[in-house]
């Protein structure tokens, strides 16, 4: 299966446990994004990645919430000390290419993260 | 600032007729693509139907079609001859020049059988 994975699926944690998500992009994609859904919401951009390198954050929480995606091995999207708030499902996409318009993100099946 | 509004919580449609689902935008940027996502029960994002700003034409695809009025900002998505299994969330998205795509509330469409 060379589309983009995402594990866990499901992913319960208590408050004040640290919550890691993980994203294999698709094959020969370099750019990986991370969305959030609440809900009956849409997405939330949090993180646009490179290899090595964070390019966008803006969405992203400035606490508790980091992401990264080394060169070697998936994306992760790590939250610290989760909240109830945190609860949500979690989006990994990815594209061959970025900066483009006509660029269409291939999404993962995302994690379901719920906080006791 | 860049927007997406998608002012139809939820739509009914019958099964085999078709239905339109609304989606204005705000961009400054002359440049810029339009897209609109499925997501059904199972949670995974289906891309559907891509709309480049420079386009001349409206975008289709099979039963699939974007209805394009660049001066109004609008960007429906018309779903011909619905079936049963389009019961889902449909999310109108937007990328311009930078490097996110942004997403409107969605709607969730029920065909009736």
């Amino acid at each position: 299966n060379a589309g983009v994975m995402q594990n866990p699926r499901h992913l319960v944690r208590r408050r004040g446990q640290e919550a890691r998500l993980r994203c294999s992009p698709m094959k020969g994609h370099s750019h990986v994004y991370w969305y959030r859904q609440l809900p009956e919401e849409g997405l939330k951009f949090m993180v646009y990645l490179q290899k090595e390198n964070i390019i966008d954050e803006s969405g992203m929480p400035k606490e508790r919430f980091s992401a990264e995606f080394p060169k070697e091995g998936p994306s992760i999207l790590r939250i610290q000390q989760v909240v109830r708030g945190d609860s949500a499902a979690y989006f990994c996409a990815s594209s061959p290419v970025s900066g483009a318009t006509n660029e269409k993100l291939f999404f993962g099946s995302g994690t379901q993260l719920s906080v006791l | 600032a860049q927007k997406i509004t998608q002012t139809q919580p939820g739509m009914f449609v019958q099964e085999k007729e078709a239905v339109t689902l609304d989606c204005t935008y705000d961009t400054s940027d002359p440049s810029y693509g339009l897209f609109w996502y499925k997501q059904p029960s199972s949670g995974e994002m289906i891309f559907l139907i891509y709309q480049g700003s420079y386009d001349q034409q409206n975008a289709t695809e099979g039963r699939y079609s974007l209805n394009f009025q660049k001066a109004r900002k609008s960007a429906n998505l018309v779903i011909s001859a619905s079936q049963l299994g389009d019961s889902a969330m449909y999310f109108c998205a937007m990328r311009t020049g930078g490097f996110k795509t942004i997403f409107g509330a969605g709607t969730r469409l029920f065909v009736k059988a």
